[in-house]
């Protein structure tokens, strides 16, 4: 089964600093591997997806990551932080994705900026 | 266009009783897929329902358990509440019968006292 791993449970950067949020994964197959932001008392918004396609992805708010099979890992970063990026970040991978729809997630990354 | 929304927001119960929550995806969507998240065991998936199936079903007591309706509205019942039952319950819909973005709800806190 695929598993996912957040290195640190808390990161804390200045405001305008490169955020760097790191993830790596288990996947016997080749996997679709996601990021959420989750903010206080809400549900989980997606940042950016991997399917395959282009290693670099791409996401909102200046997020992106690197998939990169080699270290099994897709890390997320951002070259400025802000202080609206405050959240807590989970990357995700697809288990089974030939079944359908099952998402095994990271303990999550608790993102802290300082002014 | 709509997101998926959760209702109740918030649900209080005591142990022993049980509780139905209930998911509208969003519209065109028919996959719909229920996570609990609590703080000691993070985010853990349930079950998903895809045209009114159940076709994933993670590693939950048979006490959870779920359905789907021909409009794609979702509900999930926990009977026989117990005190670790108490988390955030989260709803998402997907569009595609394969891996595609889940759509997250914001959730049903519900407690169990």
């Amino acid at each position: 089964a695929q598993s996912v791993t957040q290195l640190g449970s808390h990161v804390s950067v200045s405001e305008g600093a490169l955020v760097l949020l790191r993830c790596n994964y288990s996947s016997s197959v080749p996997p679709y591997l996601f990021w959420y932001v989750q903010y206080p008392n809400q549900g989980l918004q997606l940042l950016l997806k991997y399917t395959s396609a282009a290693t670099l992805v791409k996401g909102i708010n200046g997020f992106e990551a690197e998939f990169k099979k080699s270290e099994t890992s897709f890390h997320l970063t951002k070259p400025s932080a802000h202080m609206s990026d405050a959240a807590e970040y989970f990357c995700a991978v697809s288990d089974r994705p030939e079944y359908g729809n099952k998402l095994v997630f990271g303990a999550g990354t608790i993102l802290r900026v300082k002014s | 266009k709509a997101g998926v929304t959760q209702t109740p927001r918030y649900l209080i119960k005591t142990r022993g009783q049980q509780v139905t929550l209930s998911c509208s995806p969003i519209s065109g969507h028919r996959s719909v897929s229920w996570y609990q998240q609590t703080p000691g065991q993070g985010l853990q998936f349930l079950f998903e329902y895809f045209s009114e199936t159940q076709r994933n079903k993670g590693n939950f007591p048979g006490r959870f358990s779920g359905r789907q309706f021909s409009n794609s509205r979702s509900e999930m019942n926990v009977s026989t509440l117990e005190l670790g039952d108490s988390a955030l319950y989260l709803c998402a819909s997907s569009l595609a019968t394969r891996v595609d973005t889940q759509y997250f709800g914001p959730g049903t806190r519900l407690t169990v006292l």
